[in-house]
């Protein structure tokens, strides 16, 4: 079945790199991606990866992904106080459709 | 390009009441999905249409949960009788088809007393 896990809290300063973690169960995952979650918000797509890839940077963001170890990563550089929110990591397998199976977030606190 | 709108945005309801919540994907986005979210969680997928018909409804608890897009836009998703365990914040999602990037609206943060 499918799992995806992530760490509950991440604290780093302002200017500083942030690394979230997550892994996931479903070696037949095709997509991966980061949402961000502000208090009170929908989830807004950050970034995504196709499993063929093994990183993909965009601007500030960069996503690492060890599909042997089924590990995905969002670093984000230069953190700024904007950047702290609840993020997801989410995998749509092959079978089922469309559908994402969420992580359980991990909230990013940018502290100054 | 106008997002994924929902409403109302806040709903409190007393346990066995019924509420129904609205979404209008983006335009033209065929497929729709409904998520619940408990607080602490990530989302889970209620329902998924494709168009008018139902594509996965298998997290979907039928017994008191019912969810409809009569002309394959819009979408209604109604509770009755609510249960306290049902207040989450309940996600609206679209894509423009299947598989695409799923694209969230703002949400309708449900409680039930």
């Amino acid at each position: 079945g499918e799992d995806v896990e992530q760490s509950l809290f991440l604290s780093v300063r302002e200017g500083d790199s942030s690394v979230i973690n997550c892994t996931y169960t479903d070696s037949s995952s095709t997509y991966l991606y980061w949402y961000k979650q502000e208090p009170g918000a929908g989830l807004q797509l950050l970034t995504y990866i196709f499993s063929n890839m093994d990183m993909k940077q965009d601007q500030r963001l960069t996503v690492l992904l060890n599909k042997k170890d089924k590990h995905l990563s969002l670093r984000i550089a230069d953190t700024q106080t904007g950047d702290s929110a609840i993020y997801f990591c989410a995998e749509r397998a092959t079978g089922g459709g469309n559908k994402l199976t969420f992580g359980t977030g991990t909230q990013l606190k940018v502290e100054l | 390009e106008a997002g994924v709108a929902q409403s109302p945005r806040y709903k409190i309801i007393e346990k066995r009441q019924s509420v129904a919540f609205w979404c209008n994907p983006i335009s033209g986005h065929a497929t729709l999905y409904w998520y619940q979210q408990i607080l602490g969680q990530g989302p889970k997928l209620l329902i998924q249409f494709q168009n008018n018909g139902v594509v996965d409804d298998s997290q979907l608890p039928k017994d008191r949960f019912s969810a409809e897009r009569l002309k394959g836009v819009d979408s209604t998703l109604k509770i009755q009788p609510a249960k306290l365990e049902d207040s989450a914040v309940y996600l609206c999602a679209s894509s423009l088809t299947l598989p695409d990037t799923q694209y969230f609206g703002p949400g309708t943060r449900l409680t039930v007393l």
